[in-house]
Formats: C-alpha cells, structure tokens, sequence
C-alpha cells in the first residue's frame, strides 16, 4: 500500500514549457485534491475531485488545468509556465467517511526560469 | 486580513518544554479544525482534529477551540527533537474547500 504517490520529485522547466504533475492513490479514494505550497503561504488549494469524471476549482486554478479519469489517477496540467508557478505541489485524496483526514503526497518540486 | 492567520515563527524550545502554537481565522463558518505536522521535504500528515469548540487531547498533544473569539491552539507536552517539524493549521466549513495557515516551523532542541 503505497498511498499517495507524486511523480516527478523536481522539475525545472522554462518560461511558456508546458508539463503534467502525476498523482496516484492506491486507497480507493473518491476525493482528490492538488495544493500549491509557496513559502509562508501555507497551502492553496488549486482544483478537487470527488470522483472519475468529476472536478472543480480550488481557490487559485488559474494556469492549470486538471482531469479525472480513474479512481487512481489525478494529473494536473501546466499550460504555459510561468514564474509564478513556481512551487511545491502537492497532491492528497481522503474517503467518503473521514473527510477531515487528507493523506498527501511527497510533493513536486517546480521551478520555473 | 487573511482569512486564516498563523505565526510563521520560527520557533525554537528545549527539550521538554511546552509548546503553544496558535492560529486565528475569520471565518465564522469554519466548524472544523485541524493540525497537520510536516516534517521537512515531505507532505503534511493529520496530527490532530477538532469539530466546532473544545479540547481533543491525543498524548502529549492537545488542541483547543475557542469560536466565540475565533482562536485555535495546539499545545505540545514534553517537547522531544523528534517533534521539530511545521506545523501547519487548517480549518473547513465541512466542504472540500479547507484553508491552511503559512505553518509555524519548530525547532525542539537536545
């Protein structure tokens, strides 16, 4: 049982490079989630998912773009990088019934030049 | 105002000391509160949960709710290295849109 897992662990990209964040969960959770964390920031909300097929905006989607295909699966999209995209990612998926336990992955590291 | 506050310290205590780490919000729709512990270069994991006001003790960790004067605190007993770390508040009206403070990094010391 793996849990939440994130790939890649670093990335640097250019300006205007696009890339896809990779999250898989191995708990058969319905809710899926992606965060940003910038330094003394805390952790931002970027777009959620409660099912296959089912997503929505977080507090800060703009530049990104997301899909759910899979109960495992919740890719995050970059279009267009831009320095402000600098961050560390994290993905994290709860159940139904414990709602307030989010179990997050390792985390991407970005950077953009 | 941010809608969740929190001291990014950085904090730094002995070994055996109790830590008062704290958080205040703005939200009066928040009904449940969170503690996450992140240790360096790895995600947040669930410390500690709290619904609407009160205590929760887990151990040699406690938090604390206080609604009327929308204030949460995490207090640590016994304070070991092995808990140095950032600790990192949350809070949710119950939907899946929960909001983090900037996190408190701890330092405990030998």
């Amino acid at each position: 049982n793996a849990g939440v897992t994130q790939t890649p662990k670093f990335r640097i990209l250019k300006i205007g490079q696009s890339m896809t964040l990779q999250c898989t969960q191995d708990m058969n959770h319905n809710y899926m989630y992606w965060y940003r964390q910038d330094p003394g920031m805390g952790l931002k909300l970027i777009y959620y998912s409660v099912g296959a097929g089912i997503t929505d905006k977080g507090e800060v989607p703009n530049g990104y773009n997301v899909s759910r295909s899979t109960t495992e699966d919740f890719p995050l999209r970059l279009e267009l990088a831009a320095p402000s995209q600098t961050s560390v990612y994290f993905c994290a998926s709860r159940g139904l019934a414990t709602w307030e336990t989010q179990y997050f992955g390792p985390g991407t590291r970005l950077l953009v030049l | 105002q941010k809608e969740v506050e929190q001291d990014p310290g950085p904090l730094s205590v002995p070994e055996g000391a109790i830590v008062s780490l704290n958080c205040t919000y703005s939200n009066s729709a928040f009904q449940y509160f969170m503690w996450y512990r992140q240790y360096s270069r790895k995600g947040p994991e669930l410390l500690m949960y709290t619904y609407s006001s009160g205590n929760k003790e887990d151990g040699r960790f406690t938090a604390q709710v206080d609604k009327s004067s929308k204030y949460i605190s995490l207090f640590i007993r016994d304070s070991q290295p092995s808990d140095s770390a950032t600790y990192l508040c949350a809070m949710s009206a119950g939907n899946n849109d929960m909001r983090f403070g900037a996190g408190t990094r701890l330092t405990v010391k030998p």
